[in-house]
């Protein structure tokens, strides 16, 4: 079946680091993928998305680049901040009669000290 | 505001007793889901619902039901909870199609003693 897996953490950086979280995944078919992040206390969140190979999904200063060649779908931010300090999870979807369905990596929780 | 939302957000139940847990939506999204997530595990579906159309995961047990009695609200019933039931339970809603995002609620902790 499908599956996503991830760079194992915890992260920890200080404040304007680079960040790379890696995620590749294996699929029957052709995915979209996508980043939620989830802050403490919160629920998990869009972060950005990619539909088709080589599409690049881009927010709040985050990239990741759809690489079907390479089945990878990494994780990029040029200057982290404190506020970035999440759970940051790699998810496929599996689309099926019109629902979405999504499977998850593990998560990987980034801390940012200032 | 929030457009998902999880009530309560902490349960305690005791071993075997039946639990009910919400989820009710402002977003008038179609397609509803249930997650279940364990401590430092990725969120695994349970179930989900298009529209009225229920669909169960293969390996979901049969002790987890699910109830959606219009749009906006759907629950969760632990008919017996055991101790490895204790999870965090994320609710999430989507449009239907392709690529859809899912809004997804805080969560309930479940604690089972």
């Amino acid at each position: 079946g499908d599956s996503v897996t991830q760079m194992e953490g915890p992260v920890t950086l200080s404040e304007e680091a680079f960040l790379t979280i890696n995620c590749t995944y294996t699929a029957t078919g052709y995915p979209s993928l996508f980043w939620y992040v989830q802050y403490p206390g919160e629920g998990l969140q869009l972060l950005l998305k990619a539909t088709k190979a080589d599409d690049k999904g881009s927010n709040k200063g985050f990239e990741a680049t759809y690489r079907k060649e390479t089945t990878s779908f990494h994780l990029e931010k040029g200057s982290v901040q404190v506020s970035d300090s999440a759970v940051y999870f790699c998810a496929l979807s599996d689309p099926q009669g019109g629902s979405e369905k999504l499977v998850f990596g593990k998560g990987t929780k980034l801390t940012v000290n200032p | 505001d929030a457009m998902v939302i999880q009530n309560p957000r902490y349960q305690v139940t005791q071993f075997g007793k039946p639990v009910t847990l919400s989820c009710s939506q402002t977003l008038n999204h179609n397609v509803m889901y249930w997650y279940q997530q364990k401590s430092s595990q990725a969120p695994k579906l349970l179930f989900h619902y298009y529209d009225k159309d229920f669909n169960n995961e293969a390996d979901t047990p049969d002790n987890f039901q699910s109830r959606r009695p219009n749009t906006s609200f759907c629950f969760l019933d632990i008919r017996s909870p055991g101790l490895g039931d204790a999870a965090m339970y994320l609710c999430a809603t989507s449009r239907s199609g392709s690529a859809a995002i899912q809004y997804f609620g805080a969560g309930t902790r479940l604690s089972v003693l």
